[in-house]
């Protein structure tokens, strides 16, 4: 297990295109996170998940987006109809429930452009 | 909400100097943590030092330490000896400790340069 896996790293798409983003945890981390960082600024959180359960949700993620964990393992970013503004580094984390204090283990991103 | 403060878009140090990057931060909060995170250009973004707010000594890390007020609410980060290697984003992020949402607010980073 060598950290939290992003995948893809880079993803070019259409405007109006569906895009789907995957994130593996490290094993034994029982809560996921997915974060937003636009250029220039600081990563902005999105949701979180504990094992399967889906427990909060920024503001920011508008309808067009669903996240998803099956099984409490690799959880998936879906974002249907893209526009431009979703331009975005996508950043996934990892965290054992009794670490929180520890902070995350953060992957490398995906870096979505919509043209 | 909380909110995270770093007033310092850009910061250069020498190699083998000392460079000291700020935060502060607003809460209505007694307890919570606070970090440093580094990301490098292109590479994942790491935790460098941790601190949780009931603990009045200022945490430490090799050549990070952290100069914490709780009283002022500022955080700010020490990098001794800088060494090339540290050029990246800096944040500084909060994160609250019982109840209510689970999410690390960011500041919007400081870029460090290190010039050799």
């Amino acid at each position: 297990d060598t950290g939290v896996s992003q995948n893809p790293r880079h993803k070019i798409t259409k405007r109006g295109q569906n895009v789907t983003f995957r994130c593996d945890p490290i094993s034994e981390h029982n809560r996921l996170y997915w974060y937003r960082q636009t250029l220039g600024q600081g990563p902005e959180f999105l949701t979180y998940f504990q094992n399967e359960a889906q427990l909060e949700k920024s503001r920011l993620l508008s309808d067009r987006f669903s996240a998803e964990r099956p099984k409490g393992s690799f959880s998936t970013l879906e974002i249907q109809r893209t526009e431009q503004g979703d331009s975005a580094m996508y950043l996934c984390a990892s965290s054992f429930l009794q670490g929180i204090g520890y902070g995350y283990t953060f992957g490398s991103g995906t870096r979505l452009t919509v043209v | 909400a909380q909110t995270v403060t770093q007033s310092q878009p850009e910061m250069s140090v020498q190699e083998a100097e000392t460079v000291t990057l700020s935060c502060t931060y607003d809460t209505s909060e007694s307890d919570y943590y606070l970090f440093w995170y580094k990301q490098p250009p292109s590479r994942q973004m790491i935790l460098v030092i941790r601190q949780e707010a009931y603990k009045q000594q200022n945490a430490t890390e090799n050549r990070f330490s952290v100069n914490f007020q709780k009283a002022a609410k500022s955080f700010s980060l020490k990098i001794s000896d800088s060494q090339l290697g540290d050029a990246a984003m800096y944040f500084c992020a909060y994160r609250r400790i019982q109840g209510g949402s689970e999410k690390l607010v960011f500041g919007k980073g400081t870029k460090l340069t290190v010039n050799p």
